[in-house]
């Protein structure tokens, strides 16, 4: 159980172009979904939260207009790369909270995207 | 302000060698503390949560602990494909506070 998937797993753009990377939860419910940047061996950075059916709450530093987060439903959140730059290149992985019993906060990350920006 | 801790930031040890690593970590408003796996290239994966001080959870060769300022993740006779970076986070109401990561390698 707990599963989360990401697509897609990789991708090549140019500079320029938007890039939508898919969340899903897809065994059970997640009201709140989560977006993090990683960088080369450091840590999990936290970008955004998204809450389903409402607007997403960005961290500091992040720019909102350039990640739109959208939350529609209770498995999918998606975040959308707009007018990527080489500097967006990184690994993006997303995480689902599921609110069930005893175990409502603990979050489970999906496998990753990696975007590379030429 | 929030602060996550870990180390050694690197741990190589031979196969069953057994070893500690540790988190210190000064979080507001903390409901509990998530250990993660992740291999390279991969995201995350749950181990454990610990609510409170004193809790201690196993899982196969692996053992966390909680007190009120830090938590310890033990690991007994590892084999080399626990190699991997561990990742603790204190968890707040509203988000996760991510440590750094202990890269752990085990040698055959």
């Amino acid at each position: 159980g707990a599963v989360v998937s990401q697509h897609p797993s990789w991708v090549i753009c140019k500079s320029g172009t938007s890039v939508k990377i898919e969340c899903r939860s897809l065994d059970f419910q997640a009201t709140t979904m989560f977006w993090y940047r990683q960088f080369p061996k450091q840590s999990l950075m936290l970008m955004a939260t998204s809450n389903e059916g409402s607007k997403a709450t960005y961290e500091q530093g992040v720019e909102k207009d350039k990640f739109l987060i959208n939350h529609a439903s209770l498995t999918l959140s998606t975040l959308t790369v707009t007018s990527a730059h080489p500097e967006d290149s990184s690994f993006y992985i997303c995480s689902a909270r599921m609110i069930q019993g005893l175990s409502y906060n603990e979050q489970f990350f999906g496998p990753g995207t990696r975007l590379t920006v030429l | 302000e929030d602060q996550v801790t870990q180390s050694p930031e690197a741990l190589r040890l031979q196969e069953g060698e057994s070893s500690s690593l540790n988190c210190s970590y000064t979080v507001s408003g903390l409901r509990g503390l998530f250990w993660y796996r992740q291999d390279p290239g991969k995201g995350p994966e749950f181990l454990f949560t610990l609510y409170s001080a004193g809790e201690e959870k196993e899982k196969e060769r692996l053992k966390a602990t909680l007190t009120k300022k830090e938590s310890f993740l033990h690991i007994t006779a590892p084999k080399p494909e626990d190699s991997a970076t561990y990742l603790c986070a204190p968890n707040r109401d509203d988000k996760i506070i991510f440590g750094k990561g202990t890269r752990l390698h085990i040698l055959p």
